[in-house]
């Protein structure tokens, strides 16, 4: 089974510049996260799609950050415009369903994208 | 009250040495509580997890101890070996959050030859 993909693995923008991270989960989950992880830190949750709906966008900052998960499948994170304090990596992953067996709660991260905002 | 408090944030030991990570979480509602390794250069994978109603669960070198009272988890690495070198995080969750996790800090583990 392929594991969720990410690209690019790596970005270097200016500040003020936009990005774009696109995710693919793994076939049949309905659930996608995407989280921020700061060097150092564990990742925090930026927004959350049950399918193609958003369950939870709560801690994105919406003046800036935008996503979207195209019929239930792909996802894009875009940032615009970026600030220095964006540099960090950006996990996507990806739940099976809703679920409460250990299979189905289990969440699936792919290598992340790495951003540098100079 | 979604907060996960973990420590130590680094640590290490020798091989063959037991490796323990400790984490205190807030709210009671939590009902799901995973362990993740995360290499350099990659995404955090799941190691080991726990439901509330258990107060230990092992698989292989890796134990969970849980006490529900004291609101405190941790992970025992028994026979650490240089392999399992990484980054830890705890997390919880619960369903009627979309069962998004909440991380720890993280544990940086280095385990010495």
């Amino acid at each position: 089974e392929a594991g969720v993909a990410q690209s690019p693995r790596y970005k270097i923008i200016e500040k003020r510049q936009s990005v774009a991270f696109w995710c693919n989960p793994i076939s049949g989950h309905a659930t996608l996260y995407w989280y921020q992880q700061i060097l150092g830190q564990g990742p925090k949750l930026l927004i959350q799609f049950q399918n193609n709906g958003v369950v939870d966008d709560s801690q994105l900052p919406k003046d800036r950050f935008s996503a979207e998960r195209l019929k239930g499948v792909d996802s894009t994170l875009k940032i615009q415009p970026a600030k220095l304090e964006d540099s960090a990596v950006y996990l996507c992953a990806s739940r099976k369903g809703r679920g409460g067996t250990s299979s189905q709660e289990t969440q699936y991260f792919g290598p992340g994208t790495r951003l540098l905002v100079l | 009250q979604q907060q996960v408090k973990q420590s130590p944030q680094s640590l290490i030991v020798q091989k063959g040495g037991i490796s323990i990570i400790n984490c205190a979480y807030e709210n009671t509602a939590f009902d799901y509580f995973p362990w993740y390794q995360q290499f350099p250069g990659k995404g955090p994978a799941l190691l080991i997890a726990i439901r509330p109603d258990v107060s230990e669960k092992k698989e292989g070198r890796f134990t969970i101890s849980f006490n529900k009272s004291a609101k405190q988890f941790s992970l025992h690495i028994m026979d650490s070996q240089p392999g399992d070198s990484a980054t830890y995080f705890c997390a919880a969750s619960k369903k009627t959050s979309g069962s998004r996790l909440t991380f720890g800090e993280g544990t940086q583990l280095t385990v010495n030859p």
